[in-house]
This record gives structure tokens, sequence and C-alpha cells, in this order.
């Protein structure tokens, strides 16, 4: 067990709509990421937070949008939801930046989109 | 399993074998390298992990190896067992703040 707990495991929901995917990272961990895996994308950065504060940014698209909060939790929302969305999406924490230690990774939510 | 599909590098190895898996990474100026293994229905997990100022370092039945002139490292598994089928990534820090995965290798171990 990693100590990341993501919620839910499992969504599935219609083109259009809206979601949101919720992240607890390990206990002293202050930062989050999160990460979509797709079947031909293999694990694709989208953002990290640290300590409440934006510090990185992929190739998050402009529908998705995510944020840390004082407790450290983590939402990332993704809205106007098409087929190719579908996807595992992973949220994962560190005690620093990434910069000198590994990240812990949740078990994934997994968005189906029909 | 949520990987079926990928199409990923394939390696596939006896039981008992020593198995090699390599990545090629981007970035000269990145400074910590990670591997990860991933199985079925789960996040990745971290196996041992590299900083640019060595170019060897052993855990327990796995070694990483870098080369930075060629940017490459290497992820060696000893003994390998069937437990140890799975996906395989390798991530770099590029400085930043971000972690960046390789595409990964899908490790079989025949028993």
């Amino acid at each position: 067990d990693s100590g990341v707990t993501q919620t839910p495991k499992h969504l599935i929901t219609a083109t259009g709509q809206r979601v949101t995917l919720r992240c607890s990272p390990r206990s002293g961990d202050l930062s989050v990421y999160w990460y979509q895996q797709s079947l031909d994308q293999g694990l694709q950065f989208l953002i990290q937070y640290y300590n409440g504060e934006e510090r990185a940014k992929g190739n998050i698209l402009e529908r998705f949008s995510a944020q840390q909060f004082p407790d450290l939790h983590s939402e990332l929302n993704l809205s106007s939801l098409e087929l190719g969305d579908s996807a595992l999406y992973f949220c994962a924490s560190s005690v620093d930046g990434g910069l000198d230690s590994p990240l812990h990774f949740g078990n994934g939510t997994r968005l189906t989109v029909t | 399993g949520e990987n079926v599909g990928l199409h990923l590098p394939t390696l596939s190895v006896q039981e008992g074998d020593n198995s090699i898996i390599n990545c090629a990474y981007s970035n000269s100026a990145s400074d910590y390298f990670i591997w990860y293994k991933q199985e079925s229905g789960k996040g990745p997990q971290f196996i041992i992990d590299i900083r640019s100022n060595m170019d060897k370092r052993q855990g327990q039945r796995v070694t990483v190896l870098l080369n930075k002139t060629v940017k490459h490292l290497s992820l060696q598994i000893a003994a390998t067992q069937p437990g140890d089928s799975a996906v395989y990534f390798c991530a770099e820090n590029t400085g930043g703040f971000k972690t960046i995965f390789g595409a990964g290798t899908r490790l079989f171990v025949k028993a």
C-alpha cells in the first residue's frame, strides 16, 4: 500500500459531462502529481502541485483543471468530456518536488466516457 | 488488466534467468532517475533510483546502470521470478518539478 488514496476507482459517464477525481497524498507528502495513462500513450504528466501551489504543467488540456487544498488533498476536474478522455488517471505524491525522492502512486481512477 | 493492448516493447525471459530492461532518456540536464514497476490493476511502484553523480546502484536483486554519455539507463533483475512479470517504466526528473516517464517495457517471465 503506497499510502496514496484515489476515489472513485471507476467512473462511467457520457460525453459532454464533467467529473471530479480526488486524491489524498501520503501523510507528510507536500507534492501531488496527476498523470493520465491511455492504451497508446503510456504515462502522461498532467500537472503538479507543491503545498497548494501549482509548480509544473504538462500536456494538460484546457478542459481539465486541478487544485490542491490546504489539507493537501487534490482534485482533478475534467469537463466537456470526450471519448478520447477515457483512460486511467493516477495521482502520485512525494515529500519534495520529485527532485530527490520517488513518487508514490495511488491505484488510479478508471474513467470511461461513453 | 488495464495495460492489455498497450503496444509496448516486450521482453520474455525464462524463470531464473537475468533480465535487462533498457531505457533511453531525453534530457541531458536530468539528474535523478527512477525505475517503476506496474502490475495489472495497480499504480506504478518504486523499485530503485539513481542520481546523475553515480553510474551504478544495487538493490535487492535489482541493479540500475546509468550511462550519461549516451543518455541510457538500464535495469537488471537477477534470477527473474514469475512475480516480476509487469510493465517497467524508467522516469527522469528534469528539474522544475517534472518527472517524465518513458514508454515502458512489458516483462513476461516463463515458468
